[in-house]
């Protein structure tokens, strides 16, 4: 079975430019979540989705970034316009979620890293 | 908030040896999860090993086993015959109701 897919994998892009990462989560997990990694905040939780419903987005930095989930196999994190700080991988993971199993576990893709010069 | 803190951002480990990861949390829930997730120099993120809260007995996933320490919130990792591919970076995790917190990582590099 695919796991998680994201792309790009590596965006350079320059200042005041949109940029678009997209995640393909694992078929059947019913929630989402946008990570981003840096060196010196280390990994932190953007936003997440249950059943393609925002759930928490209080890690959202800024009006700048944004997210979507149209549909259960499709997501994306969008920053317009981009600046130097943005520059991070970012990770989409997905997991499988009930009300009676919910172990946490999340399974991630392989991150989009991006440079804003 | 839940905070999960990795006291060590690097540690080095002979092939062959033992080695111990520490990380320490805090929460006031009683039902969670705690992982520790692997991340290779290529990038990608996976699973090592999760132990459930509610459990005493701590989890083993061949060479790798943690102490689970619920009153002292501790979660140590313990990696035994280490070998070169265990070379990366470890996250260790607190999950409840589906969010996770990470702490900060802790470089692995095993030596030949």
């Amino acid at each position: 079975d695919a796991g998680v897919i994201q792309s790009p994998r590596h965006e350079v892009t320059e200042m005041g430019q949109e940029v678009t990462l997209r995640c393909k989560p694992i078929s059947g997990h019913n929630s989402l979540f946008w990570y981003r990694q840096t060196m010196m905040r280390g990994l932190e939780l953007l936003i997440y989705f249950n059943n393609n419903v925002p759930i928490d987005d209080s890690g959202m930095p800024e009006d700048r970034f944004s997210a979507k989930m149209p549909n259960a196999s499709f997501s994306t994190l969008k920053i317009q316009p981009s600046e130097p700080r943005d520059s991070a991988v970012y990770f989409c993971a997905s997991s499988f979620q009930t009300g009676s199993s919910n172990t946490g576990e999340l399974f991630f893709g392989e991150g989009s890293r991006l440079t804003v010069l | 908030a839940q905070t999960v803190t990795q006291s060590q951002p690097e540690m080095s480990v002979q092939e062959a040896e033992t080695v111990t990861l520490s990380c320490t949390y805090d929460t006031s829930e009683n039902n969670y999860y705690l992982f520790w997730y692997k991340q290779p120099p290529s990038r990608q993120m996976i699973l090592v090993i999760r132990q459930e809260a509610y459990k005493q007995q701590n989890a083993t996933e061949n060479r790798f086993s943690v102490n689970f320490q619920k009153a002292a919130k501790s979660f140590s990792l313990k990696i035994s015959d280490s070998q070169l591919g265990d070379t990366a970076m470890y996250f260790c995790a607190w999950t409840n109701a589906g969010k996770s917190t990470f702490g900060d990582g802790t470089t692995l590099t095993v030596k030949p």
